[in-house]
């Protein structure tokens, strides 16, 4: 999986719309771009998934720039219940194992 | 109903115990996987498997071992828990897109 960098944490509030943007420079041409998001003390959720240009689905939408070098997370009018930790994953799938690393992620920390 | 369950979802054993954790799944997906959870280390992989006669080690299976029982059941067995082994246990399937896996809700285990 490639390298990826994401800030450590994020402040919103309620109402608000909210960008994760994930650094991913070494990116490939195979690569896929998959967000997850993990609430405390449950497994990670997929999110989306995206390849190039905007990709939206009922939870987010995830903008992807034509060098695909980046990708930004867009959660529409978060809720408390968006508080949790945000992960950026790239990679193709093809490991031997299918293992997913995690890095960090993002802390959001939605405020009324 | 959810896809990917996991019990107990909590347990506290003593030094010693032999213990199973047990991981079920309704996705009808052929690869399975344990990972466990520590504050700070991100999730580390346990044990894989490719189908009911493919299991393989991840990169901290000592102390360790599983048994696939059907597509549908995959499950993790500590022979001698020790208080190292305390942390979030997820199981989890791996889906048809690049890089997507279903995580059950996650069982955690205190060993005393």
């Amino acid at each position: 999986l490639a390298k990826t960098t994401q800030p450590i944490s994020m402040d919103s509030y309620e109402g608000q719309e909210v960008n994760i943007t994930c650094s991913h420079n070494n990116i490939a041409t195979n690569d896929y771009i998959t967000w997850y998001q993990q609430f405390p003390s449950q497994g990670p959720r997929f999110i989306i998934q995206g390849y190039k240009t905007k990709v939206t689905n009922e939870v987010a939408s995830l903008f992807i720039p034509a060098d695909r070098k980046s990708s930004t997370l867009s959660l529409p009018r978060v809720s408390l219940s968006d508080t949790a930790v945000y992960y950026c994953l790239v990679g193709d799938g093809s490991s031997n194992t299918g293992k997913l690393i995690f890095g960090q992620g993002t802390t959001l920390q939605v405020k009324p | 109903d959810a896809d990917v369950t996991q019990t107990p979802r909590n347990r506290i054993t003593k030094t010693g115990k032999r213990i199973m954790l047990e991981c079920s799944q309704t996705k009808g997906h052929d690869r399975m996987y344990w990972y466990r959870q520590d504050p700070g280390l991100g999730l580390r992989l346990i044990y894989y498997s490719f189908d009911v006669k493919d299991i393989n080690k991840g990169e901290i299976s000592d102390g360790y071992s599983v048994s696939r029982q059907a597509q549908a059941k995959f499950s993790l067995s500590l022979e001698s828990a020790i208080p190292n082994q305390t942390a979030l246990y997820f199981c989890a399937t791996r889906g048809r897109l690049v890089n997507t896996q279903y995580f059950g809700p996650g069982t955690r285990l205190t060993v005393l």
